[in-house]
């Protein structure tokens, strides 16, 4: 099993539906980011959380460290939206990736 | 402020051969991080530098080095290259080791 867990890989929806991709982690954390990356490989960072919600625009991410859970939340999806969202946790030594989710807003 | 720059952007090497990637991290910046990214394995932990120093590695063979300057630039070489290294590498610069992440647009490599 692995220490991070992304559901769904593949999510496609109309523009302006709400999106939920989720993030399970299996070690202790100190802090968990979520990233961008668009095609041709640049990654953004969008968020770094330890505890509680952010919210950016948008986008807001949650995290529950007692459930080892967080969720990535967009509001009022774009086709611009359209990505890999990759949830990366860091553990004692290392960050570690999720397999990320692709999603694909339609028009 | 100039953002992570990493170089070369693209380069085709041949089995056997060595490899050395650069990344230049933001000004004041002084943790910089190493990934390497692939279709079937998703993005990795290569290792993790801060203030000249490694203080994390991921689970690579010893062909995998790196090292970092006293400007903070950091470098990552490979030596006798497989075709499984074919990848994108990436890099990241952080204020320090548990603060935001900041991206290069990577170096992809293509080991023929």
């Amino acid at each position: 099993k692995n220490e991070v867990e992304q559901s769904p890989q593949n999510l496609t929806a109309q523009e302006g539906e709400f999106i939920t991709i989720n993030c399970s982690y299996s070690v202790g954390i100190s802090a968990l980011h979520w990233l961008q990356q668009h095609p041709g490989g640049g990654i953004v960072s969008l968020f770094m959380l330890s505890s509680g919600k952010k919210k950016h625009g948008r986008l807001i991410a949650t995290i529950n460290i007692q459930e080892k859970h967080s969720s990535l939340h967009i509001t009022a999806s774009h086709p611009r939206d359209s990505a890999v969202y990759i949830c990366a946790v860091r553990g004692a030594q290392k960050l570690v990736f999720g397999q990320g989710t692709r999603l694909t807003i339609n028009p | 402020k100039a953002g992570v720059t990493q170089t070369p952007r693209y380069l085709i090497k041949t089995r056997g051969q060595q490899v050395t990637l650069s990344c230049s991290p933001i000004s004041g910046h002084r943790s910089v991080s190493w990934y390497q990214q692939t279709p079937g394995q998703g993005l990795q932990f290569l290792f993790e530098y801060f203030s000249e120093t490694q203080r994390n590695k991921g689970n690579f063979p010893g062909r995998f080095s790196g090292r970092q300057f006293s400007n903070s630039r950091s470098e990552m070489n490979v030596s006798t290259l497989e075709l499984g290294d074919s990848a994108l590498y990436l890099c990241a610069s952080s204020l320090d080791m548990t603060g935001e992440l900041f991206f290069g647009e990577g170096s992809r490599l293509t080991v023929l």
